[in-house]
């Protein structure tokens, strides 16, 4: 049973929000919920991680509701850089071995002009 | 600082032939995670030390594969046999391991193996 569900793919233009779901109706009570963003030839980029109710830092904010069974991540006004995949990963690396580790497919966002 | 390094950035090799890849992690960093990536999908887990040692290696698709990691910091992943599937991108990840730092992984640049 997959941990995370995430939309394939997604469209938007530069300047909007983008928002992007993921569903993780099996979460754990010691789970995290971690994005990771990843360009074409490069490794993924760790972008935010939260517990609950709402992270936001200097690149994108995650919004996390009381039941924990599904995250956004939103990115505020996007540019034609923003075109990349991200990840959405549930678990707790601290916990040791491959929890949290388990990246999926993700969603591959396309910003248009 | 200097990032997570991954050498050769590039391997073509024949079926049947042995490969090593080499991954150099932040320096401090105690966790080094390793990982496959094939076109379209998302990095697969293959292997992660704490350490010199392994502590999960449960992604390694088979016995064909191994890793060391004999002094905490620089790591190898060994493919003996290779067949054309193991083409892929293989990613090398290391971490703080700190509670102030859970689930963050900073990513090499990979190593692209392509299997004739």
């Amino acid at each position: 049973l997959a941990k995370t569900t995430q939309p394939i793919s997604m469209d938007s233009y530069e300047g909007q929000e983008v928002n992007i779901t993921c569903s993780h109706n099996n979460i754990a009570t010691n789970d995290y919920i971690t994005w990771y963003q990843q360009f074409p030839s490069q490794g993924p980029r760790f972008i935010i991680q939260g517990y609950k109710t709402k992270v936001t830092n200097e690149v994108a904010s995650l919004f996390i509701p009381a039941d924990r069974k599904s995250s956004t991540l939103s990115l505020p006004r996007v540019s034609l850089s923003d075109t990349a995949v991200y990840y959405c990963l549930v678990g707790d690396s601290l916990r040791g071995g491959a929890d949290g580790l388990t990246f999926g497919k993700g969603t591959h966002l396309i910003i248009q002009p | 600082g200097a990032g997570v390094s991954q050498t050769p950035s590039n391997k073509v090799t024949e079926k049947g032939k042995y490969v090593e890849l080499r991954c150099d992690p932040i320096s401090g960093h105690t966790a080094l995670y390793w990982y496959r990536q094939s076109l379209g999908q998302g990095p697969e887990f293959l292997i992660y030390f704490q350490g010199t040692g392994a502590a999960d290696d449960s992604g390694l698709p088979n016995d064909r594969f191994f890793a060391v990691r004999p002094e905490g910091s620089v790591s190898t992943l060994k493919i003996q046999r290779t067949e054309r599937g193991d083409s892929a991108v293989y990613l090398c990840a290391s971490s703080p391991w700190s509670s102030g730092s859970r689930n963050e992984q900073f990513f090499g640049p990979g190593t692209r193996l392509t299997v004739l």
